[in-house]
């Protein structure tokens, strides 16, 4: 069965700090892999995708991709509270296999 | 513009009732999705609907049926629904299915309350 394993969490780290969410993957096949990030009672929301191995930077976040050792990351630098959610890994097969989500709380 | 929109955003119905939720999205986008996500659990799939065909999840109970009226429109119609269908459901679309790597744009979603 395919899965996407994340550490559930919470992750806490104060404001200003570097927050890194972690992620691995069972299906070898998986090609493109993404960051979503969801408030309490709202939709995810992408942050990053990533389809090659190596670092692919935006702002703030990173995200990072090693398919030998099939495991993607996402850090977050100078972290805000307004960034405390859930983050959500997903890896695409045939469809979106999604992790069960890390929830980040950062605190002032 | 990524944006997906669907209608309502709230839904209270009783185990008898029939409703239907609405998903639209104007990016020109070829695959729709319906996702069903339970408090603190990851979205989980319920059907894709891509260049005009219509793949379901067999977990999936009949008492949930996808009806996609054109290209930006997906509707999912509900009928005798349980209490443990209660969930936020999800409206997604890529510019084309996901199994080519395309991004999934999720709308706001309709929060489900069965009674």
């Amino acid at each position: 069965q395919k899965e996407v394993e994340q550490n559930s969490g919470p992750l806490s780290v104060p404001e200003g700090a570097i927050a890194s969410l972690n992620c691995t993957y069972s299906d070898r096949v998986s090609q493109s892999f993404f960051w979503y990030r969801q408030y309490s009672g709202k939709s995810p929301e992408l942050i990053m995708s990533i389809y090659s191995n190596g670092d692919k930077e935006d702002g703030r976040f990173t995200a990072q991709l090693n398919k030998a050792s099939q495991y993607v990351s996402l850090l977050i630098r100078d972290s805000q509270p307004s960034d405390s959610a859930t983050y959500l890994c997903a890896a695409g097969t045939d469809k979106l296999i999604f992790g069960t989500g890390t929830r980040l709380q950062v605190f002032p | 513009d990524t944006e997906v929109t669907q209608t309502p955003k709230h839904l209270v119905m009783g185990m008898t009732n029939k409703k239907s939720l609405k998903c639209e999205q104007h990016m020109g986008h070829r695959a729709m999705y319906w996702y069903k996500q339970k408090a603190k659990k990851p979205p989980e799939l319920m059907f894709v609907y891509s260049y005009e065909k219509l793949s379901i999840n067999e977990s999936v109970p009949s008492r949930f049926s996808p009806e996609c009226p054109n290209s930006s429109l997906l509707n999912l119609h509900l009928h005798a629904l349980q209490p443990e269908d209660s969930a936020l459901y999800l409206c997604a679309s890529s510019q084309v299915p996901t199994g080519g790597g395309e991004t999934q744009y999720f709308g706001p979603g309709t929060r489900l309350l069965v009674l």
